[in-house]
């Protein structure tokens, strides 16, 4: 398996523009999982879905951000307008839920995507 | 409300020798699951091991062990025969709904 895919690597953008972060999860896995990671605030659990809806949104931290997942094989982390505090590592990972055997119930890491808003 | 701890933000161990990373967590969730992940320098996040809480023999894999004491609410990570490679963040996280971090250890192996 190709693991979860993040794109961009790495983003470099201007106060003010449109950043868009793009997941694929694992092929068959349910949920999904999108986190920041900041050296003051550690790794922060930003919003969840499970069979491509949103399950849990409180840790967006504002409006300016928002979260989709059109389909069980992509989503979106999208700010608009960005800010400098923004500048973080953001996580995509994914997991496949089984009663049976909760070592499968482990959520994999993508590589992320680490975003410096100027 | 759940909660991780990770007392250790820094840790040495000689390459060859083992090392044991703390972590404690509370909840009063009965069912929960306990993870550790590997943060290398070049950022991705690594699952290493897996405890459940009804689990009754402590989780091990490769050179991986969690050390899980359940009335003292710890999960710790002993890693044996320590490699250069190991040097590295580590993250104690734990699972009843949703994934929760602690602040991680920072490991390094020396030769």
């Amino acid at each position: 398996d190709a693991g979860v895919i993040q794109s961009p690597r790495h983003e470099v953008t201007e106060m003010g523009q449109e950043v868009t972060l793009r997941c694929k999860p694992i092929s068959g896995h349910d949920y999904l999982f999108w986190y920041r990671q900041t050296m003051m605030r550690g790794l922060e659990l930003l919003i969840y879905f499970n069979n491509n809806v949103p399950i849990d949104d409180s840790g967006m931290p504002e409006d300016r951000f928002s979260a989709k997942m059109p389909n069980a094989s992509f989503s979106t982390l999208k700010i608009q307008p960005s800010e400098p505090r923004d500048s973080a590592v953001y996580f995509c990972a994914s997991r496949k839920f089984s009663f049976r055997d909760r070592g499968l119930d482990t959520q994999y890491f993508g590589p992320g995507t680490r975003l410096t808003v100027l | 409300a759940q909660k991780i701890t990770q007392t250790q933000p820094g840790m040495f161990v000689q390459e060859k020798e083992a090392v044991t990373l703390d972590c404690t967590y509370d909840t009063s969730d009965p069912s929960y699951g306990l993870f550790w992940y590997k943060q290398p320098s070049s950022g991705e996040m690594i699952f290493l091991i897996y405890q459940g809480s009804y689990d009754q023999q402590n989780a091990t894999e490769g050179r991986y062990s969690l050390n899980f004491q359940k009335a003292r609410k710890s999960a710790n990570l002993v890693i044996s025969a320590s490699q250069l490679g190991d040097s590295a963040m580590y993250f104690c996280a734990m699972r009843g709904g949703k994934l929760i971090f602690g602040q991680g250890t920072e490991l390094s192996v020396k030769p």
